[in-house]
């Protein structure tokens, strides 16, 4: 499965929109490209996956690239309760090893 | 949306000791499971998939007998940390989800296993 790549760390303003970026330049034509969060101790919890087109749900939005090179998670009303590390990922089924990178620590800042 | 149940939620036990952990999918049923560690401040790392019917696969550098793995149904899957050392704390996650390409896996709320 493909690689990706995330930054470390963010800040972002309460009540503002969170734009989390992900790099898998490498991902083939049959992967999915997931996001997950996680609170501190806690089990990750899912947010939304995509495979070509952009996908919205009640927590957030996913915009993928024409060329499916990088993706990014857009949190549209960033509250405090959103702070967690979130991981982006990529595999071709989830029946294959979900492997997590060192995801973006996110924090909302009042 | 799917839910996945982790018990106990957290341990404590003396060195030497086995501790058994378990994961069930309680509203779909789940061929395959996955079995995670996550020290402090590290991201998850992947133990083992845990495959109903059959022997687990490990990830290199994983022991298998030191960590036991055991998928008799399709929705409960456990791991058993055999002998356990202070070393082995950290923080047990499990995961499962309804196989398939764009299919969702979900996880649980994880294990902290403190060994004395």
């Amino acid at each position: 499965d493909a690689k990706t790549t995330q930054p470390p760390s963010m800040d972002c303003a309460e009540g503002r929109a969170a734009n989390l970026p992900c790099n898998h330049s490498t991902i083939s034509g049959n992967e999915y490209v997931y996001w997950y969060r996680q609170i501190h101790s806690q089990g990750p919890q899912y947010i939304i996956h995509g495979l070509k087109n952009n996908e919205t749900n009640e927590m957030a939005s996913l915009i993928i690239t024409e060329d499916r090179k990088s993706s990014t998670l857009i949190l549209p009303h960033a509250t405090l309760r959103d702070t967690a590390v979130y991981y982006c990922i990529v595999t071709r089924n989830t029946g294959n090893q979900f492997y997590f990178g060192t995801g973006t620590s996110l924090t909302v800042i009042p | 949306g799917a839910v996945v149940s982790q018990h106990p939620s957290w341990v404590i036990c003396k060195s030497g000791t086995s501790v058994k952990i378990e994961c069930r999918s309680l509203d779909f049923q789940a061929t395959t499971m996955f079995w995670y560690r996550q020290f402090p401040k590290q991201s998850l790392m992947l133990m083992a998939t845990s495959n109903e019917g059959s022997k687990a696969t490990y990830e290199q550098g994983v022991e298998k007998d030191k960590f036991l793995i055991n998928h008799a149904s399709l929705t409960l899957s456990t791991l058993t940390v055999t002998s356990a050392h202070p070393e082995d704390s950290s923080f047990y996650i499990c995961s499962a989800g309804t196989t398939g390409q764009g299919e969702k896996l979900f996880f649980g709320s994880g294990t902290q296993l403190s060994v004395l």
